[in-house]
């Protein structure tokens, strides 16, 4: 049974650009969490979904910041125009269900804009 | 003031000694999970925990609601615990976590 499967592991864009990453969960889980990692700071929530839907996005900047969980394959965390500020590392997680459960972590999108 | 407050910030411990992150909260919670974060960067959850104690292996994680406090608790410690470790709390309402800052622990053999 894999684990929460993040790609890519690096990822460097221009300024401008867009950025993709993407979220595989553990088989089975229907939720996904993405948070953000800033150099030298701490994790701080990004954005909650469930398959086809967006839970709490308070985490998200209003701008440029987009997430979706389709009904079928990965969820993805797009970025467009990016800016040196979002240099950071992106990490997944999901969980079975919405209650108390244990999260199980991907191992990171690292996000470097040049 | 951050609502999740952990200390020490840095660590260093000799191989074999008894190890003690703490974490403060002030805010009610429905679960508190410590993480741990290693130098490549993955997270694994150690805890997750909303009463009392739980215990894996070598690590101890114990929590008081009403002091809203936590303590991670690593015995005879190893280099391969050299880590950051996390304190997150899921609040009552809502689904998302708040992180603290992290300890980094080193561990010398």
């Amino acid at each position: 049974n894999a684990g929460v499967m993040q790609n890519p592991r690096h990822l460097v864009r221009r300024r401008g650009q867009e950025a993709r990453l993407r979220c595989s969960p553990m088989k089975g889980h229907s939720h996904v969490y993405w948070y953000r990692q800033l150099p030298e700071e701490g994790l701080k929530f990004m954005v909650y979904l469930q398959k086809e839907n967006i839970i709490d996005e308070s985490g998200m900047p209003k701008e440029r910041f987009s997430a979706e969980f389709p009904k079928e394959g990965p969820s993805i965390l797009r970025i467009q125009q990016v800016v040196r500020g979002d240099s950071a590392a992106y990490f997944c997680a999901s969980s079975l269900t919405d209650t108390n459960e244990k999260l199980f972590f991907g191992s990171g999108t690292q996000l470097s804009v040049l | 003031k951050n609502e999740v407050e952990q200390s020490p910030q840095n660590l260093t411990a000799q191989e074999g000694e008894f190890i003690t992150i703490n974490c403060s909260y002030s805010v009610g919670i429905s679960a508190l999970h410590w993480l741990q974060q290693h130098p490549g960067g993955g997270i694994v959850s150690l805890f997750m925990l909303s009463s009392g104690k739980k215990k894996h292996g070598r690590l101890i994680a114990t929590i008081n609601i009403q002091e809203k406090h936590s303590s991670l608790h690593i015995t005879a410690s190893h280099p391969r615990d050299s880590a950051v470790y996390i304190c997150a709390v899921r609040q009552a309402a809502g689904n998302k976590l708040t992180f603290g800052g992290g300890t980094r622990v080193l561990v010398k053999p």
